[in-house]
């Protein structure tokens, strides 16, 4: 277990929708990393937070976006979602030895 | 930009024997990091190793070790007396310092493990 929660495990929806995906970094972590694995893009990078504030932006659509609140934890919203979306979103905290959560699958029909 | 590429897509190692997965990187950057991340089939990331590239002596932990050249960028992951619990997809990355703290990743090699 690396202490990194995500909720929730598995989230079926259709084009069009939006979604919220939520972690909680480990205790004492104030860095939370988003990345996004799919079958043709691999492991992305898509969004840091540091203590509720962006750090560093990756290949993030702009139909994304995410935000760290004060207790730390963050939510990941993704709308306007289409087929492509597809795909397992990992959240992963601490800093230079990033620990992951589990996932969470999203499949978009 | 920094790129990680695994050249191997899929291994076969048997069981108790050794296997070497290799992974190349690049970066114009002088301080970065380099991790194994190991994915079962629970598609959870573990991390297996990591080496701080300003460490000459290559990273062991347990069964895994890492040989490290700096100058070739090159950072191959050894497993000894392999075990049927090793079957995974094994991702390299590369962290670089101050550059947001972000991992890139290299495209995976699945590693099967035969009984």
């Amino acid at each position: 277990d690396s202490g990194v929660t995500q909720t929730p495990k598995h989230l079926i929806t259709a084009t069009g929708q939006r979604v919220t995906l939520r972690c909680s970094p480990r205790s004492g972590d104030l860095s939370v990393y988003w990345y996004q694995q799919s079958l043709d893009q691999g492991l992305q990078f898509l969004i840091q937070y540091y203590n509720g504030e962006e750090r560093a932006k990756g290949n993030i659509l702009e139909r994304f976006s995410a935000q760290q609140f004060p207790d730390l934890h963050s939510e990941l919203n993704l709308s306007s979602l289409e087929l492509g979306d597809s795909a397992l979103y990992f959240c992963a905290s601490s800093g230079q030895v990033q620990f992951f959560g589990p996932g969470t699958r999203l499949t978009v029909l | 930009a920094q790129t990680v590429t695994q050249s191997q897509p899929e291994m076969s190692v048997q069981e108790a024997e050794t296997v070497t997965l290799s992974c190349t990187y690049d970066t114009s950057e002088s301080d970065y990091y380099l991790f194994w991340y190991k994915q079962p089939p629970s598609r959870q990331m573990i991390l297996v190793i990591r080496q701080e590239a300003y460490k000459q002596q290559n990273a062991t932990e347990n069964r895994f070790s890492v040989n490290f050249q700096k100058a070739a960028k090159s950072f191959s992951l050894k497993i000894s007396d392999s075990q049927l619990g090793d079957a995974a997809m094994y991702f390299c990355a590369l962290l670089v310092s101050g550059a947001g703290n972000m991992l890139t990743f290299g495209g995976g090699t699945r590693l099967m493990v035969k009984p």
